[in-house]
């Protein structure tokens, strides 16, 4: 059973270009999460998606965007990248509702230069 | 807004030692909690959730406990292990769908 699949694990990416990275969620999950954890630090919210609609948000400006597909893998997309974003991308699935834990992926490393 | 503290923030032990990790938060509406593992440069792997209405779960040498009326959690390591090294992270799920974590606790075990 395969878990959450992230992609590419990593990348580096020069000031104000797009980025995007890519979350399978792990069989038979139909939630997916986005996080950012920068070095030393606790993940922080980006925003969630669940049936193909972005449901929360975190305090991420709108150069953060994301999509969820049909058989309900996920994209991050960051434009005009800043030095600032490199971090560790985190991806985490579940089911709906609040009596699951979230399964979360091995991350993309993202970094600007 | 919900805060989350985990104290130590670092924590180094010998080998076979028991320890317990802490976990504060303040704000008790919360719906479950959960542990993470963080080895370093890596994803989150899970360990123990436990739901708002419980007091309590174990996994092998590990026993998480939740007393929401005092917005603690702590997670229990026994017989500690090399292995054990690594970040372990609580989160809260709250009322707006998202995880609220802590900054960490960096644990070494030494053989």
């Amino acid at each position: 059973d395969a878990g959450v699949t992230q992609s590419p694990t990593h990348l580096i990416k020069t000031r104000g270009q797009q980025v995007t990275l890519r979350c399978s969620p792990k069989s038979g999950h139909d939630t997916v999460s986005w996080y950012q954890q920068a070095l030393g630090q606790g993940p922080q919210f980006i925003f969630q998606y669940y049936e193909e609609e972005e449901r929360q948000r975190g305090n991420f400006p709108d150069r953060f965007s994301g999509h969820q597909f049909p058989n309900y893998s996920s994209e991050l997309n960051v434009n005009a990248l800043l030095l600032g974003d490199s971090a560790l991308y985190l991806c985490a699935s579940s089911l709906e509702g609040v009596n699951y834990g979230y399964t979360f992926g091995s991350g993309t490393r993202l970094t600007v230069v | 807004k919900q805060e989350v503290t985990q104290i130590p923030a670092a924590l180094s032990v010998p080998e076979g030692e028991n320890l317990v990790l802490n976990c504060s938060f303040t704000d008790s509406a919360i719906y479950n909690l959960q542990w993470f593992r963080q080895d370093p440069g890596k994803g989150l792997t899970s360990l123990l959730l436990i739901q708002s209405s419980q007091r309590e779960q174990t996994s092998g040498r590990l026993n998480a406990s939740l007393d929401k009326s005092s917005g603690r959690s702590t997670l229990y390591i026994a017989a500690s292990q090399p292995g054990d090294s690594a970040t372990y992270l609580c989160a809260l799920l709250t009322g707006f769908q998202k995880l609220v974590f802590g900054t960490g606790t960096r644990l070494l075990v030494s053989p």
